[in-house]
């Protein structure tokens, strides 16, 4: 489809672990943004690319997590030694244009659970 | 701090009936507002915005009121259906690269 889609739909990992998230976002959309979303509440900013320039990594919890999008289209959200309070969904979002003042087009997220 | 709240977390209303979810965010100064829809095991899913020059936008079957002087925004639903059976999140940005969202609303539908 013409969608946001992100892989894997679901990940399981043992705390230590390190994990990658992938997101593939609409072809041409300029920004794209990453999203924690923990049961029950809206999601939570994390990161903000426009094109292959991450220009707000504000909302990274720690520095555990790293995000990239080298060619200014797929992206990747990298977490480093799992802990159990890193369980949640990701979600990706991508836009057409600059910023954040336009709607955005999310996908149907990544669920991670650290045991 | 910046916050985006809503005043109810759950909505029960009957089908066919307009449905009216609200929204209060706390910086005077955001000037682009969204809400979004969010079913079960989905991504949100964008239903209208509008910015601050405005005070209501309307959609198919939506509508969103903005409020500048109490900075409320509400969304309202026309002839609820079924399928808007849904968590809906009002959003509000903080620029230049930040949405905030509330905790949502979960809208249900009695037949």
């Amino acid at each position: 489809g013409a969608g946001v889609s992100q892989s894997p739909r679901y990940k399981v990992a043992k705390r230590g672990q390190d994990v990658a998230l992938r997101c593939d976002p609409i072809s041409g959309h300029v920004s794209l943004f990453w999203y924690q979303q923990a049961l029950g509440q809206g999601p939570e900013f994390l990161t903000y690319f426009q094109n292959e320039a991450q220009l707000d990594k504000s909302g990274l919890p720690s520095d555990r997590f790293f995000a990239e999008r080298p060619e200014g289209s797929v992206s990747t959200l990298k977490i480093q030694r799992t802990q159990q309070e890193d369980s949640a969904v990701y979600l990706c979002a991508s836009s057409l244009g600059q910023g954040a003042r336009q709607p955005q087009h999310f996908g149907d997220g990544t669920r991670l659970s650290i045991l | 701090g910046e916050s985006v709240g809503l005043h109810l977390p759950t909505l029960s209303v009957q089908e066919g009936d307009n449905s009216i979810i609200n929204c209060a965010y706390s910086n005077s100064a955001s000037d682009y507002f969204i809400w979004y829809k969010q079913e079960s095991g989905k991504g949100p899913q964008f239903i209208i915005d509008i910015r601050s020059n405005m005070d209501k936008r309307q959609g198919q079957r939506v509508t969103v009121l903005l409020n500048k002087t109490v900075k409320h925004l509400s969304l309202q639903i026309a002839a609820t259906q079924p399928g808007d059976s849904a968590v809906y999140f009002c959003a509000e940005s903080a620029p230049p690269s930040k949405i905030i969202f509330g905790s949502g609303t979960r809208l249900s539908i009695r037949p």
